[in-house]
């Protein structure tokens, strides 16, 4: 069964502190992995999606690796600020289609306080 | 930018109430989708549109339907709402498989 399976469920971290989140997935046959931030109330917003061919991937602060032999990928997130207080939701793409081949796992809820 | 404007941010409706949610992109996408997100569930597709007058059924469709008459354009129907219908109603629109989707701010619906 395809699979996305995130951890930690929850993270709490101080300002200016660095921290990775988990993914691991089990999708068969992979096309992408796309990392969303969803602020609380609001609707997810993409921030990175690698291919198979892609081991990794920035966007500022927020780094993001794939390790396709294992189906595990990371998102590194640098000197944390109050404003990535968020969901972050990994998204497994299957084979070539849309839509119904998305895989979501269920979130990472991170909180950074001061 | 693409955008993916929501109708509304919160509605109340009554059990047994018609409600419609409409979703309007503005970058000529083919592909809109419409998801509900609860909480330790995720995001579940309900149901996904590749064209104008085109629908597929998602994971979750039961006591949903949905209308795509222009592209731009795609509307979720709830026929007779339900409170197991309460959450969290996302839209997205996406060029295809290997671009990314697009989501609208999201319509939390609670339904009494």
């Amino acid at each position: 069964k395809n699979q996305v399976e995130q951890s930690p469920q929850s993270l709490i971290i101080l300002e200016g502190k660095n921290c990775t989140l988990q993914c691991n997935y089990t999708v068969s046959p992979f096309s992408n992995l796309r990392w969303y931030k969803q602020d609380t109330g609001r609707g997810p917003v993409s921030l990175t999606i690698m291919t198979f061919s892609e081991n990794t991937k920035s966007n500022g602060r927020y780094t993001a690796t794939l390790d396709a032999d294992t189906k595990q990928s990371s998102l590194h997130i640098t000197a944390s600020q109050l404003s990535d207080s968020a969901s972050y939701i990994c998204v497994v793409s299957e084979g070539n289609q849309a839509g119904t081949a998305l895989i979501f796992g269920k979130g990472t809820t991170l909180s950074v306080s001061s | 930018d693409v955008k993916v404007t929501q109708s509304s941010r919160y509605l109340v409706k009554r059990t047994g109430e018609k409600v419609f949610l409409e979703c309007v992109q503005d970058m000529d996408h083919e592909n809109m989708f419409w998801y509900r997100q609860d909480p330790g569930l995720g995001l579940r597709l309900i149901y996904f549109s590749y064209d104008v007058k085109m629908k597929e059924k998602g994971d979750i469709p039961e006591g949903y339907s949905v209308s795509r008459e222009k592209k731009e354009r795609f509307s979720l129907i709830l026929e007779s709402a339900s409170t197991n219908q309460t959450s969290m109603y996302l839209c997205a629109s996406s060029q295809g498989a290997d671009y990314g989707y697009t989501f609208g701010s999201g319509t939390r619906l609670t339904v009494v």
